[in-house]
């Protein structure tokens, strides 16, 4: 079974500390994703990698960070976590090449909370 | 720039009726249409994808979208609820030249009654 698994389900953090989310896949995907889930706004794409090393900005970047060393592990850093960073974080993946690259598998997400 | 709308941010339905959630998006070229289901607790699961041809397309889980070119809408059907359906559903959209990346919908929030 397929699977994308995210270090935490629940992280609670105070305002300036450097925080680390965790992402893992095991299905050899070329792509992966970071998203912010928000009440109201759906999913909204922070960071993108298509290989190791590699990264693009989505739509919401500011005030992220991201690496990606080896090709199953993505992590997202807040620098400098504020307040206005209290969401839910899920992590996707996907093939990197052909229509396959569109069907994205998620991980449980990371709540996280920022006081 | 590419665009989704779900109008219907929560829907109440009773256990064994028909259920519909609307999706318009604004793309510039031929769109990639996606549905995805996120229940309680869990990640987002894709329900079923629209890349061409058949415009009626099935899913898991008994659900099925029809792509409407002319109204910009890709909306999910199911003939039948079960309880089991509560859950939020979004609808995405990519294209040929957006290497993998979606933007999703606002989300429906289903609710499912006895």
């Amino acid at each position: 079974d397929v699977k994308v698994t995210q270090s935490s389900r629940y992280l609670v953090k105070r305002t300036g500390e450097k925080v680390f989310l965790e992402c893992v896949q095991d299905m050899d995907h070329e792509n992966m994703f970071w998203y912010r889930q928000d009440p109201g706004l759906g999913l909204r794409l922070i960071y993108f990698s298509y290989d190791v090393k590699m990264k693009e900005k989505g739509d919401i970047p500011e005030g992220y960070s991201v690496s990606r060393e080896k090709k199953e592990r993505f992590s997202l850093i807040l620098e400098s976590a504020s307040t206005n960073q209290t969401s839910m974080y899920l992590c996707a993946s996907s093939p990197l090449a052909g229509l396959s690259s569109y069907e994205q598998y998620f991980g449980p997400g990371t709540r996280l909370t920022v006081t | 720039a590419q665009s989704v709308t779900q109008p219907d941010i929560h829907i109440t339905v009773s256990e064994g009726a028909s259920l519909e959630l609307r999706c318009n998006y604004s793309y510039g070229a031929t769109p990639y249409l996606f549905w995805y289901v996120q229940s309680p607790g869990q990640g987002l699961q894709l329900l079923l994808k629209y890349f061409s041809g058949d415009t009626l397309v099935q899913g898991i889980k008994g659900f099925e979208a029809e792509f409407k070119r002319s109204q910009s809408s890709f909306n999910l059907r199911k003939p039948s609820v079960h309880w089991s359906d509560a859950a939020e559903y979004f609808c995405a959209v990519g294209g040929p030249n957006s290497w993998g990346k979606l933007q999703f919908g606002a989300g429906t929030q289903v609710v499912v009654t006895p």
